[in-house]
């Protein structure tokens, strides 16, 4: 079946702009997760989703950053007024139920540059 | 706190010859412990994972783990390597008391040498 998708996979936007990236799960994937992932290092926890409601965003950086998902499946990320920092990859898992055995199943990631 | 380190940031090995990455971690609890590889331009794929059991995991394309919790270490091994194994290599950890907030290491260069 089809794995995590996600889109753009690339996005040039400048600073102070507003973006938005996509994430579509894995079908019946409950748990959606994103990460960040800047240059040499490993993935950096954002968020987590169970169905539509956010069940940990302590990884979220500051105000700026949002994200939603409205009917348990697709989420979108949202970055308000941009900064040259938050250039980096931004990556979206699923994993079925969100239990701590799940596997996470990852999308190729949208690579955000913020001139 | 839940950390994971990745002392290595590249391992050369020529095709053939069998692979170590190491990976270390810290938790407070029992950990839940993951390999994932990227490729270049491509997401993370779920190599294999340590949940309970067996201390030796097996995994996909051959490779393995091995679980020691005395020296709290997750190590991923392969008997032989393949110069299609070259990639990025990253190790996660979980606290299976804490919350569904996976941890991941630096990462860890793979090059297979022909």
């Amino acid at each position: 079946g089809a794995g995590v998708s996600q889109t753009p996979s690339n996005k040039v936007t400048e600073k102070g702009k507003y973006v938005e990236l996509r994430c579509d799960p894995i079908s019946g994937h409950t748990a959606l997760y994103w990460y960040r992932q800047s240059l040499g290092q490993g993935p950096e926890f954002l968020i987590y989703f169970q169905g539509t409601g956010a069940a940990d965003d302590s990884g979220l950086p500051n105000d700026r950053f949002f994200a939603v998902r409205p009917e348990g499946s697709v989420s979108t990320l949202k970055i308000q007024r941009t900064e040259r920092g938050d250039s980096a990859v931004y990556l979206c898992a699923s994993s079925l139920a969100g239990e701590f055995t799940d596997t996470q199943y990852f999308g190729p990631g949208t690579r955000l540059t913020v001139l | 706190a839940q950390s994971v380190a990745q002392p290595e940031d590249q391992v050369n090995v020529a095709e053939g010859n069998p692979l170590t990455v190491k990976c270390t971690y810290s938790v407070s609890g029992n950990p839940y412990l993951f390999w994932y590889v990227q490729y270049p331009n491509r997401g993370l794929q779920f190599l294999l994972k340590y949940i309970t059991g067996d201390n030796l995991v097996k995994g996909s394309y051959g490779f393995e783990a091995e679980f020691n919790k005395s020296q709290t270490s997750f190590h991923l091994k392969k008997p032989s390597a393949l110069v299609s194994d070259s990639a990025l290599y990253f190790c996660a950890v979980l606290n299976s008391g804490g919350y569904q907030k996976v941890t991941f290491g630096t990462g860890t260069k793979l090059q297979v040498i022909p």
